[in-house]
């Protein structure tokens, strides 16, 4: 299985935040990046945060990093149905952003 | 700006046989790699192609070959399919160097039957 792990599953209602929390497993990673993917199609990059970042805000999407924990976490303010999608966190192991390790994904399903 | 492509969208292949995909890179990318996803799972790495070589491999068998060509376009081949290489097959593209950005791709839906 993978080793790095997420949720299978979140579900909230339209408005409210999401929070998709992610662990993983290789504290050298250098980049840790937060990835949508929609049914049938192929996965888009939301953001990325560099390791020695505590914190990142692009808009709605808020990206915590706890280092120490090896947890990272995205949020996502005022959540829209448009949100609903799988959600793929991924670190970055050969610290030159090519060759990424996902987790499992975790599916967000945005209720009206 | 043209994003990265890849075709075919949809395949369907017989066990044991030998499949190519193609992927052109996002403009100004020189790197592509190639992941397979299986249904219901993560992306799982399987090479990485740079100046029309592999660079980097994940833990895939020798079945799984590749190939770079000048233009960055790149290809994936498989052969001797297997009922469980059926998955999306997905390229992302990246520039050395560069921001550690990957772009990805629409994917290859590979049924093996």
């Amino acid at each position: 299985g993978e080793d790095v792990e997420q949720s299978l599953f979140l579900s909230v209602r339209e408005g409210d935040s999401s929070v998709i929390n992610c662990t993983y497993t290789d504290s050298s990673s250098t980049y840790l990046y937060w990835y949508k993917q929609e049914p049938g199609a192929g996965l888009q990059l939301l953001t990325y945060i560099f390791s020695n970042m505590d914190m990142k805000q692009d808009q709605r999407l808020t990206v915590l990093l706890n280092k120490k924990d090896k947890h990272l976490s995205l949020r996502i303010a005022d959540t829209q149905t448009g949100d609903s999608a799988i959600y793929f966190c991924a670190e970055d192991r050969d610290n030159a952003g090519n060759m990424l390790t996902f987790g499992g994904g975790t599916r967000l399903m945005v209720k009206p | 700006d043209a994003g990265v492509t890849q075709s075919p969208t949809h395949l369907i292949k017989t066990r044991g046989q030998q499949v190519t995909l193609r992927c052109s890179p996002k403009s100004g990318h020189d790197t592509v790699s190639w992941y397979q996803q299986a249904l219901g799972q993560g992306p799982q790495f399987i090479f990485q192609y740079y100046e029309e070589e592999e660079r980097q491999r994940g833990n895939f068998p020798d079945r799984f070959s590749g190939h770079q060509f000048p233009n960055y376009s790149s290809e994936l081949n498989v052969n001797a399919l297997l009922l469980g290489d059926s998955a999306l097959y997905l390229c992302a593209s990246s520039l050395q160097g560069g921001l550690y950005e990957q772009y990805f791709g629409p994917g290859t839906r590979l049924t093996v039957t």
